[in-house]
Parts: C-alpha cells; sequence; structure tokens
C-alpha cells in the first residue's frame, strides 16, 4: 500500500524557519519526481516545488524562490522542504505528491503550517 | 493566480451530468498532458483523470476526460451524492516552468 506521511507543520512566527519531512512507503520512491502542494485554509490547490528522480532538476513557484528549498534522500524513502523567511500567506496545508503530473500521482494527508505572530 | 480557469461550481440532481470546463494555453493544456484530481471535504485530493482521458484504477467509468485545443473537460454522468467535491484540473507550464492547478470547481448533488 502506497503511503506518504508528512510531519513538521506547526505555528511559527513571521520571518522564522520550518522544515516539512514527507516518509514514503509502498513504492520505489527514488523512480518519481516528487512534488509539496499547498492549500491555504478555504482556498484552491498550489503548486509549490517538485525535484526529479536523482535531485538534479528542481522547479520553485516565483513566490517561495530563494526561501524553500525542497531536497530528497532516497536511502531514507523521504522528501524534505526547508522553508525560511516564513511569510503570513505561507499558512496553508502542505501536501507531499508522489508524480503530480503523472498516472501514478498519489497525495499525502497534508501538514499545517500556520504563520502567525 | 492560476493560469487554468474553471467555473467556480457546478451542480445537478442524481442521475444527471454534469461538466465541468479546464481552460488554458498553448504552453499548459495545449503541449502537456492534464490530470484532473477530486477533492472530498476535509480529505487530500485524489487523481481522477490523468493524461486527458485516462481513468486509475478504481475511479468509476461515470467520470471521463477529454481535450480540445487549450482547453480540458471532465464529465460525471449518473451524478451520485458522494461525488459532491471540488475538482481541479492541472498542467505542466512549459512557458513558467511550474505545474499549475485550475482554480478549482464545487459540484454540489442537489
Amino acid at each position: 500500500e502506497v503511503q506518504l506521511v508528512e510531519s513538521g507543520g506547526g505555528l511559527v512566527q513571521p520571518g522564522g524557519s520550518l522544515r516539512l519531512s514527507c516518509i514514503a512507503s509502498g513504492f520505489t520512491f527514488r523512480s518519481y519526481w516528487m512534488s509539496w502542494v499547498r492549500q491555504a485554509p478555504g482556498k484552491g490547490l498550489e503548486w509549490v516545488t517538485n525535484v526529479n528522480q536523482d535531485g538534479g532538476e528542481r522547479y520553485y513557484v516565483d513566490s517561495v524562490k530563494g526561501r524553500f528549498t525542497i531536497s530528497r534522500d532516497d536511502a531514507k524513502n523521504s522528501l524534505y522542504l526547508q522553508m525560511n523567511s516564513l511569510r503570513a500567506e505561507d499558512t496553508a496545508v502542505y501536501y507531499c505528491v508522489r508524480g503530480v503530473g503523472g498516472a501514478g500521482a498519489y497525495w499525502g494527508q497534508g501538514t499545517l503550517v500556520t504563520v502567525s505572530p | 493566480q492560476s493560469v487554468l480557469t474553471q467555473p467556480p461550481s457546478a451542480s445537478g440532481t442524481p442521475g444527471q451530468r454534469v461538466t465541468i470546463s479546464c481552460s488554458g494555453s498553448s504552453s499548459n493544456i495545449g503541449s502537456n498532458t492534464v490530470n484532473w484530481f477530486q477533492q472530498l471535504p476535509g480529505t487530500a485530493p485524489k487523481l481522477l483523470i490523468y493524461d486527458y482521458h485516462q481513468r486509475p484504477s478504481g475511479v468509476p467509468d461515470r467520470f471521463s476526460g477529454s481535450k480540445s485545443g487549450t482547453s480540458a473537460s471532465l464529465a460525471i454522468s449518473g451524478l451520485q451524492s458522494e461525488d459532491e467535491a471540488d475538482y481541479y484540473c492541472a498542467a505542466w507550464d512549459g512557458s513558467l516552468n511550474n505545474y499549475v492547478f485550475g482554480t478549482g470547481t464545487k459540484v454540489t448533488v442537489l
């Protein structure tokens, strides 16, 4: 059974940092592009970033460039999102997603990040 | 601001057919495959349609997808109460080098 379990969310002050983690199981992690997608409260889905199978290609939405960094550790079947200089508008549920653009797209249950004084 | 435009809402009675449109451009829908996702209330999104019209195993055949030019559509035939959800189209945008989601459509079963 495919599973993606996110952790690391919480309450952080503006300007602070958080590191999200996603542990994958039930599939060959190293074979997939992986993404982070977020959803602000009551709003739609917003793709944030993705990374290819060997970590050599990474893309970011403009609003997080220079602040967020995606990485992966295939030995640990894990995906990470380092978030720095957090802003109120980064408040959202962050989902770890396997291959969001393909036939095998699969979503974790998400972790809530709240940026507030 | 999303580059894929969907109607904010759609509705129908049980058994009816509902269609949701997704309007994009040549840099996304016009040149890359489209996925559709279903998000039931309080849950994570789930893949409903991939590659414009393909259904993953387990998705009922009353869900169907299509594409014409720079637009895509999702149709739900024989609408059921459990289809009440938010639906999102999505595609890679080669100009932005971003994966883009549609604005989302809330489907209500009357």
